[in-house]
């Protein structure tokens, strides 16, 4: 079985543009949740959605947003970049339940910098 | 304070030891979950636990859920243990999800 994957690997952008990262969770997994690491806050989640409806959410601002398709496969969107934004997106899928209930397998990471 | 505490931050050791590395959470939680992120940033989760003990080769994870208290064993540790360890767990009062700061552990051949 492939495991999760992301897109793009690596991303540059400057400040204030906008940028869509993919995952693609492992077949028949339906959870797919998004989290921010950097090295002065470490990780911290962002959301998670199951079936197309987003289930859980971070403390994070309206600029980061994301979508499930009906593949189950993701995307998060972060607008007006900042150079806080600046860190390494890990994505994760699990068979249903959230990070309580399922074993989380987690992406490659797409490492953004925002100049 | 955070929410959850790991100890030590870092951590050397000689190939062979035993290794233990510790979690603290100050909140009612669902489930805990142990993590290793080795250099490149993958991140491999290793257990997930609500109670008891789970053993996985040489690692060992426990819970004391009355303690608010978790540890991960590493036995007869090796190079390729080396990496950072996260501790993260899922408060059941709102479903959020709150990761350590890791511990960066180094085993030395």
């Amino acid at each position: 079985k492939a495991g999760v994957t992301q897109t793009p690997r690596y991303l540059i952008k400057t400040r204030g543009q906008q940028v869509t990262l993919s995952c693609s969770p492992i077949s028949g997994h339906r959870s797919v949740s998004w989290y921010q690491q950097t090295p002065g806050q470490g990780l911290q989640f962002l959301f998670e959605y199951f079936s197309e409806t987003q289930r859980n959410k971070g403390n994070f601002p309206g600029r980061f947003s994301g979508r499930q398709f009906s593949n189950s496969r993701s995307e998060m969107n972060v607008s007006t970049l900042e150079l806080g934004d600046s860190a390494l997106y890990l994505c994760a899928s699990s068979f249903s339940g959230g990070f309580s209930y399922n074993e989380q397998f987690f992406g490659p990471g797409t490492r953004l910098t925002v100049l | 304070k955070n929410e959850v505490e790991q100890s030590p931050q870092n951590l050397t050791a000689q190939e062979g030891e035993f290794i233990t590395i510790n979690c603290s959470y100050s909140v009612g939680i669902s489930a805990l979950h142990w993590l290793q992120q080795h250099p490149g940033g993958g991140i491999v989760s290793l257990f997930m636990l609500s109670s008891g003990k789970k053993k996985h080769g040489r690692l060992i994870a426990t819970i004391n859920i009355q303690e608010k208290h978790s540890s991960l064993h590493i036995t007869a540790s090796h190079p390729r243990d080396s990496a950072v360890y996260i501790c993260a767990v899922g408060k059941n009062r709102d479903d959020k999800i709150i990761f350590g700061k890791g511990t960066r552990l180094h085993i030395l051949p």
